[in-house]
């Protein structure tokens, strides 16, 4: 299986703030890493595909970046509505592998 | 913008037991160029894949679960679901049924782009 080590596990920032969190594969993964939200009692919502790839209606505060078997999300100007916890998974190797969260705390 | 929501049991499953959850997928249909997986979460851990459906009924299992996991589709009901065989608490979990591409011509598109909010699932006599 491919392990995932996302980091920090959680994170406190304060509104305005710019914020990287960072997936590392224990393989090379295609770049077929994708990042999404997830809310208490919401249905997780998809960031980014393909590394890089902003989804469609998604503000432009959030990217991307890596390669290789380093990946990170950037979120810009955060604002109270960021508070969530965010999640990489892989798609390239069969099982489908996630990163353990990181839970961002908007001071 | 499809939707996805999932449906179990109003109580626990004792352990031993089965567990059989449906997903309804809505503003949308279950089409050919889609995998139609299941993903659970135990509480307060990480995210586990368990499996996935192509239209074609084609599935793909997680290794680890592989022998005790049956995931169908209706595409006449527009939904589809997991059956899970011989439980034990560890199945205690948040269970989301999520939908993820299938292009064979480009592997980018193939990530989970729409879920559902979740159901908890509970093992307990």
């Amino acid at each position: 299986d491919v392990q995932m080590t996302q980091s920090p596990s959680s994170l406190s920032a304060s509104v305005g703030d710019r914020v990287t969190i960072t997936c590392r594969t224990s393989q090379g993964i295609n770049n077929l890493l994708a990042w999404f939200q997830q809310k208490p009692g919401k249905a997780p919502k998809s960031l980014i595909y393909g590394a890089s790839t902003l989804e469609t209606g998604v503000p432009s505060k959030f990217s991307g970046s890596g390669s290789g078997t380093e990946f990170s999300l950037t979120i810009s100007s955060l604002q109270p509505e960021d508070s969530a916890t965010y999640y990489c998974h892989q798609y390239d190797t069969y099982p489908i592998t996630f990163g353990q969260g990181t839970r961002l705390e908007i001071k | 913008q499809v939707q996805l929501q999932e449906s179990g049991p109003p109580g626990p499953v004792k352990p031993s037991g089965t567990l059989s959850l449906t997903c309804d997928v809505s503003a949308g249909s279950i089409t050919n160029n889609y995998l139609w997986s299941w993903i659970r979460q135990p509480p307060g851990k990480g995210l586990e894949w368990i499996g996935e459906i192509w239209y074609s009924g084609k599935t793909n299992y997680s290794p680890s679960l592989k022998s005790r996991v049956t995931i169908s589709l209706d595409s006449s009901k527009n939904q589809f679901s997991l059956r899970l065989t011989s439980v034990t608490a560890a199945d205690t979990a948040i269970y989301f049924c999520a939908r993820r591409g299938g292009w064979s011509d480009n592997w980018n598109l193939n990530y989970f782009d729409s879920w559902g909010q979740g159901t908890l699932v509970t093992v307990s006599s």
